[in-house]
């Protein structure tokens, strides 16, 4: 019962281009999502975060969008980076309770 | 000054056997969690205590006790250990960061164990 899904295990970009990672759920309740960043043998950092109130958020070279209709968010990382190559988790959770659930993530690979 | 320290970063053991993994955050937290992730790498949800507090327990064996001696710690007691077991095993804090709707979790670096 995977509420939270990252199709893509993997993904490789350029240096400066566009990384775009996805993340589809399927529990309608979920009102607010979250990215996290993993480095090996680190624990996983928060990156930014959307609430269902809105479509967009953006920080910096980051952007989330959120289109509820289909259950989807994307991040994206505008220009990537090498040192944006880690593992990235997307998490959602409803209501004021803490039970975030988090999908499987995606490696991100940023060459030079 | 790391933020949230989790020990040990690797754990070896027999089945059978009991460990603990501790953790402790100097965020000034209320609230402490701690994660699984399994081998198809989702990280799922075991406990959280808030300020000392149990208020979300998932469907774990009863094998696995979550201790807290105050809030700064939240100690990982697993009884019988099982070959299931093996996981990397996550603790995270969390507080709520101005602009933001939900708590934001502090992790961390996780403690590998492997049940042989």
């Amino acid at each position: 019962d995977q509420q939270v899904k990252q199709n893509s295990p993997s993904l490789s970009v350029q240096e400066g281009r566009i990384s775009i990672l996805n993340c589809d759920y399927t529990n309608s309740m979920f009102d607010y999502f979250l990215w996290y960043k993993k480095y090996p043998a680190e624990g996983p950092t928060f990156l930014i975060s959307i609430s269902s109130i809105k479509d967009k958020n953006e920080d910096g070279r980051f952007t989330v969008f959120l289109n509820k209709s289909a259950k989807h968010l994307s991040l994206h990382i505008v220009p990537s980076q090498p040192g944006d190559s880690a593992v990235y988790f997307c998490a959602a959770c409803f209501g004021y309770g803490q039970n975030f659930v988090f999908g499987p993530g995606t490696r991100l690979s940023v060459l030079p | 000054d790391t933020a949230v320290s989790q020990t040990p970063k690797y754990l070896v053991t027999q089945m059978g056997n009991d460990k603990s993994i501790k953790c402790e955050q100097n965020l000034g937290h209320d609230t402490m969690y701690w994660y699984k992730q399994d081998s198809k790498k989702f990280l799922k949800i075991m406990f959280s205590y808030n300020n000392k507090e149990l208020i979300i327990n998932e469907t774990v064996p009863n094998r696995f006790s979550p201790k807290s001696p105050d809030k700064a710690h939240l100690n990982l007691h697993i009884n019988s250990l099982e070959l299931g077991d093996s996981a990397v095993y996550f603790c995270a804090s969390s507080s709520r960061l101005p602009g933001q709707w939900r708590d934001i979790q502090y992790f961390g670096a996780g403690t590998r164990l492997s049940v042989l």
